[in-house]
């Protein structure tokens, strides 16, 4: 029961264009969202994330867009540029009720920016 | 000045050995989990504490034993291993920002390799 998924395993984007990264959820608790970036032998390290009360987020050249009716969140960056070639993870969050909180990941999008 | 390190990065054993990886962070967080990336490269939660306490434990066999010694801690402890444990584990830990806000930092991962 994947409750976050990303449809989309690779993605290929021209240099200076737009990227646009897809994720949908199934759990109506997630109340927080999260990217991260993953390159090959590292952890994963945190993009960009929206709370579920808000519907855009931006910081440079990243953008985040919820669409919560939708169950739908998307990353945009532009312009694209060759660093940043790798996995982006779509993450949810949810409250637990000991405390702490629960991140669930999508199965990532290989991104690959070329020249 | 590494915020979430695990040792060791590599680890190669045979089947049937019992080995334990190490995390320790150092920003003060309150939660700790561990992450497993299979083949396929999903990221699943095994194991998450807060404060010390087991808040989350996913379905994973009962070889697999967390130990939190205090909250900048978390070890993961697996018996008598079999093939199908080769994998990437990370090690992650939060702190709570606000409702749902959780940015989890990663460690480097470890990757294991069963033989």
């Amino acid at each position: 029961d994947q409750q976050v998924k990303q449809n989309s395993p690779s993605l290929s984007v021209q240099e200076g264009r737009i990227s646009i990264l897809n994720c949908d959820y199934t759990n109506s608790m997630f109340d927080y969202f999260l990217w991260y970036k993953k390159y090959p032998a590292e952890g994963p390290t945190f993009l960009i994330s929206i709370s579920s009360i808000k519907d855009k987020n931006e910081d440079g050249r990243f953008t985040v867009f919820l669409n919560k009716s939708a169950k739908h969140l998307s990353l945009h960056i532009v312009p694209s540029q060759p660093g940043d070639s790798a996995v982006y993870f779509c993450a949810a969050s949810a409250r637990l009720t000991g405390g702490g909180n629960k991140l669930t990941f999508g199965t990532g999008t290989q991104l690959k920016v070329e020249l | 000045d590494t915020a979430v390190s695990q040792t060791p990065k590599y680890l190669v054993t045979q089947m049937g050995n019992d080995k334990s990886i190490k995390c320790e962070q150092n920003l003060g967080h309150d939660t700790m989990y561990w992450y497993k990336q299979d083949s396929k490269k999903f990221l699943k939660i095994m194991f998450s504490y807060n404060n010390k306490e087991l808040i989350i434990n996913e379905t994973v066999p009962n070889r697999f034993s967390p130990k939190s010694p205090d909250k900048a801690h978390l070890n993961l402890h697996i018996n008598s291993l079999e093939l199908g444990d080769s994998a990437v584990y990370f090690c992650a830990s939060s702190q709570e920002l606000g409702p749902g806000g959780t940015e989890a930092f990663f460690g480097q991962g470890t990757r294991l390799t069963v033989v």
